[in-house]
């Protein structure tokens, strides 16, 4: 079965350069997340999209900024890169049920390792 | 106070042992879920749950929503469950994740 593709898997960049994580959701899933998990820390949530719309946002700098695309891959623009910004950086996607209040299981990519140097 | 608390922080078990993780959360949840981080990083989703209890081969986990408390229990567990195990609540229809610190298991041969 198609899991969740991440791309690129290991990023190594400067301080104050830019970088753009991409997310590719399993096929006719329409909710992507975005999470960042730095050394020895618990994931945290960045941001999330539905059918194309941000649907929530969590600890996202204003450096970041993020979209989901008419495909549904979602794409984690991250400019003026800083040396606290170097994480794991999980996509997850899911299928948002048709029940009110409820959620479905998020299925996790790979992440990206983000190196700031 | 974090929101959702984990213990123990460290396990380590022998071979064949029954394990017992527990989760306690203090906001108002949609679902409790249950995920698997290997040392590579990558995350797996183990349980979602509501309420009541669900099995999965040797891996069972509960939920007591009066209480909101969740357990995982791995029943004769085996050196590959060596891995961080993460209980993360959601909020809402918006589904995003709240945490854990997370349980390193180590299971010993």
């Amino acid at each position: 079965a198609a899991g969740v593709i991440q791309s690129p898997r290991h990023l190594i960049k400067e301080k104050r350069e830019t970088a753009t994580l991409k997310c590719y959701p399993i096929p006719r899933h329409d909710t992507v997340y975005w999470y960042q998990q730095g050394p020895g820390q618990d994931p945290q949530f960045l941001i999330s999209f539905y059918e194309k719309m941000q649907s929530d946002k969590g600890s996202i700098p204003d450096r970041f900024s993020a979209q989901q695309f008419s495909d549904y891959h979602s794409e984690l623009n991250m400019s003026s890169l800083e040396l606290g910004d170097s994480a794991l950086y999980f996509c997850a996607s899911s299928s948002r049920p048709k029940t009110s209040g409820s959620t479905d299981t998020q299925y996790f990519g790979p992440g990206t390792r983000l190196t700031v140097l | 106070k974090n929101e959702v608390e984990q213990s123990p922080q460290n396990l380590t078990a022998q071979e064949g042992e029954f394990i017992t993780i527990n989760c306690s959360y203090s906001v108002g949840i949609s679902a409790l879920h249950w995920l698997q981080q290997h040392p590579g990083g990558g995350i797996v989703s183990l349980f979602m749950l509501s309420s009541g209890k669900k099995k999965h081969g040797r891996l069972i986990a509960t939920i007591n929503i009066q209480e909101k408390h969740s357990s995982l229990h791995i029943t004769a567990s085996h050196p590959r469950d060596s891995a961080v195990y993460i209980c993360a609540a959601s909020r809402g229809s918006q589904g995003n994740l709240i945490f854990g610190k997370g349980t390193k298991l180590s299971v010993k041969p």
